[in-house]
């Protein structure tokens, strides 16, 4: 069964430093996507990265960056230089994409990150 | 212009109303999701329509019935609402065989 497990539900960092913020998965397609999202308080979400399961390469996004490890089944979020405005809700989800899916987004329950000045 | 919208952003009700909350997306997707966020901050789908047709009906009370009059539109009516409906509600809408979806900025609903 698909699932989502990010095991860390609250992270401190202090300002300009990185962080990394796990998510593992179990799927059995071959073929599926991971993604990240950030909640602020304000409550939107907001895509921040994505990567494909044949991705050679592991995704990055400004200072994002996605450690993929797919034997690990692994796929975590590194934030470098940490930001104020970094602080917020980050949540991992899995979207399998084999022929005949619905595509919904599988979600994790979320690892909320607190940046110290 | 906003991507993906929904109306209204907070709801306060009580409980045995019915209401909805609409959404619009203008970014020419054929696929839309309604997503539960409850008071643990735990995602779950609902329902989503590709070109206006359902395709996702996860374990919802049949209260709930997304309408969906076309393919930029997906409503979510709600009837007969009880405590436990209390959640955020997120609308969101992709291109089926896209990576990303797109989220509008959610509706809280508080039923008292």
């Amino acid at each position: 069964a698909q699932k989502i497990t990010q095991t860390q539900p609250g992270m401190f960092v202090q300002e300009k430093e990185a962080v990394t913020l796990d998510c593992t998965y179990d799927t059995s397609d071959q073929s599926y996507g991971l993604f990240w999202y950030k909640q602020p308080s304000s409550g939107e979400m907001i895509f921040l990265i994505y990567q494909g399961s044949y991705d050679e390469q592991n995704a990055t996004e400004g200072r994002y960056s996605l450690n993929f490890q797919k034997a690990r089944k692994s796929a975590n979020l590194v934030i470098s230089a940490s930001q104020l405005g970094d602080s917020a809700m980050y949540f991992c989800a899995m979207r399998e994409l084999g022929a005949g899916n619905n595509r919904k987004l599988i979600w994790g329950l979320g690892t909320s990150l607190a940046v110290n000045p | 212009d906003t991507a993906v919208s929904q109306t209204p952003k907070y709801l306060v009700t009580q409980m045995g109303n019915d209401k909805s909350i609409k959404c619009e997306q203008n970014l020419g997707h054929d696929t839309m999701y309604w997503y539960k966020q409850d008071s643990k901050k735990f995602l779950k789908i609902m329902f989503s329509y590709n070109n206006k047709e359902l395709i996702i009906n996860e374990t919802v009370p049949n209260r709930f019935s997304p309408k969906s009059p076309d393919k930029a539109h997906l409503n979510l009516h709600i009837n007969s609402l009880e405590l436990g409906d209390s959640a955020v509600y997120f609308c969101a809408s992709s291109q089926l065989r896209a990576v990303e979806a797109f989220f509008g900025q959610g509706t809280r609903l508080t039923v008292v």
